[in-house]
């Protein structure tokens, strides 16, 4: 079935810090992927996305690459911010859509 | 435009209580879910609803029952409520339900079953 793994947290950085939280993936067929944020107390939102392979989602400072080959989306930023202090969420979704699948979540915190 | 609303924010219930999860969106989209999230889980699928006037089970339905009372609401009940179902729920809602649409949560609510 479908599934998605992603690296344990906490991930604990200073602030400027390059950021890479990995993301890999087992599906069937061809899903969209998609990382969500979640602030404290707050609801999941989206980040970014992509639709097929090779496609770059990108949005705030944040990028990932879908990878087919190697069955990633990992998450990069180059500089984080105390801002960026969150849970980070990768997900795919499959035709039909609806059975959108999570990862576990990876919590970063940015220190000043 | 507020999005996705859920009601209650907080609710502690005794075990074998009943209560019943509020949730609209304001955004005409005709899918929404209702999830579950457990530390160091992810966010489970417990029913969603691809339109009005069908509602079908994800992941983890047993305990539960939904309602889509109409394209804007989407209710969760539990009818007896047990220890295992303290969770925090999350109500989301997507244009179509493709698989390349994005879907918008509500702020969540969290339960307590004492």
């Amino acid at each position: 079935g479908n599934s998605v793994t992603q690296m344990e947290g906490p991930v604990t950085l200073s602030e400027e810090a390059f950021l890479t939280i990995n993301c890999t993936y087992t599906a069937t067929g061809y899903p969209s992927l998609f990382w969500y944020v979640q602030y404290p107390g707050e609801g999941l939102q989206l980040l970014l996305k992509a639709t097929k392979a090779d496609d770059k989602g990108s949005n705030k400072g944040f990028e990932a690459t879908y990878r087919k080959e190697t069955t990633s989306f990992h998450l990069e930023k180059g500089s984080v911010q105390v801002s960026d202090s969150a849970v980070y969420f990768c997900a795919l979704s499959n035709p039909g859509g609806f059975k959108t699948i999570f990862g576990a979540g990876t919590r970063l915190f940015v220190k000043a | 435009n507020a999005g996705v609303t859920q009601t209650p924010k907080f609710q502690v219930l005794k075990t074998g209580q009943s209560m019943t999860l509020q949730c609209a969106q304001d955004m005409n989209h005709n899918s929404m879910y209702w999830y579950r999230q457990d530390p160091g889980m992810g966010l489970r699928l417990i029913y969603y609803s691809a339109s009005e006037g069908t509602t079908d089970k994800g992941e983890v339905p047993n305990g539960y029952n939904v309602s889509r009372l109409n394209k804007r609401e989407f209710s969760l009940r539990l009818e007896s409520a047990a220890p295992s179902q303290t969770s925090v729920y999350f109500c989301a809602s997507s244009r179509q339900g493709e698989k390349s649409d994005t879907q918008y949560f509500g702020p969540g609510t969290r339960l307590t079953v004492l």
